[in-house]
């Protein structure tokens, strides 16, 4: 069946590094890519998203880059802080359907003072 | 805009009793989705609405029911309790048109605990 894959279950920087999270998706039919933030206790927050028609996309402090090619998905956050501690994960939607959205089990990025 | 509201918070139930969680969002999305999450694993669809009076199953369906009589809301209905329901439970929406190809919005989770 589908799946969506995330490389590191744990990943720790340096506050004021760059971080990059990664993503691998199983179908190639997947069209719609959305990064998620959740932190302790809360939902699932949208952070940016791309259409299988793009290779990047950037929002503030983010920038997420799509290798159709090799099925990878990375979430690049600039400068991290503090507060980007969270666990970060992936979703891809399939074409057909409404609702078949495949979720990644997530990576816990830790902000080193 | 208040977004997706999900209540309770928290709940323990015991094994055989019931209860309903509430889900309710003001952006008059059409469509509405529940989520659980178990450690360690990606969200698993329970059931899904397109819009009022239309529910089906997602993956995971089985001891839970759903109704869906209005826009707003969308609670999911448990049914026999069972300590595999354990987990927490996310309530999601998000509007119908952008091809398809628009975020889910999610609301806090209900963290169930069934002994």
């Amino acid at each position: 069946g589908e799946s969506v894959g995330l490389h590191l279950p744990t990943l720790s920087v340096q506050e004021g590094d760059n971080s990059i999270i990664n993503c691998a998706y199983s179908n190639s039919a997947s069209d719609y890519f959305i990064w998620y933030k959740q932190e302790s206790g809360k939902g699932p927050q949208f952070i940016i998203d791309i259409r299988s028609n793009m290779d990047k996309r950037q929002g503030q402090r983010v920038t997420v880059l799509l290798n159709k090619t090799v099925k990878h998905l990375s979430l690049q956050i600039a400068a991290t802080q503090p507060g980007d501690s969270a666990v970060y994960f992936c979703a891809a939607k399939l074409p057909s359907g409404t609702y078949k959205y495949i979720f990644g089990t997530g990576t816990r990025l830790k902000v080193l003072a | 805009n208040a977004g997706v509201t999900q209540t309770p918070k928290f709940r323990i139930l015991k094994i055989g009793q019931s209860m309903t969680l509430q889900c309710t969002q003001d952006m008059n999305h059409n469509y509405m989705y529940w989520y659980r999450q178990d450690p360690g694993m990606g969200l698993k669809l329970i059931y899904y609405s397109v819009g009022a009076g239309i529910t089906d199953k997602g993956e995971v369906p089985n001891g839970y029911n759903v109704s869906r009589s209005t826009t707003e809301d969308f609670p999911l209905r448990l049914e026999l309790a069972a300590p595999s329901q354990t987990s927490v439970y996310f309530c999601a929406s998000r509007p119908s048109g952008h091809n398809n190809n628009s975020p889910l919005h999610f609301g806090n989770g209900t963290r169930l605990t069934v002994t």
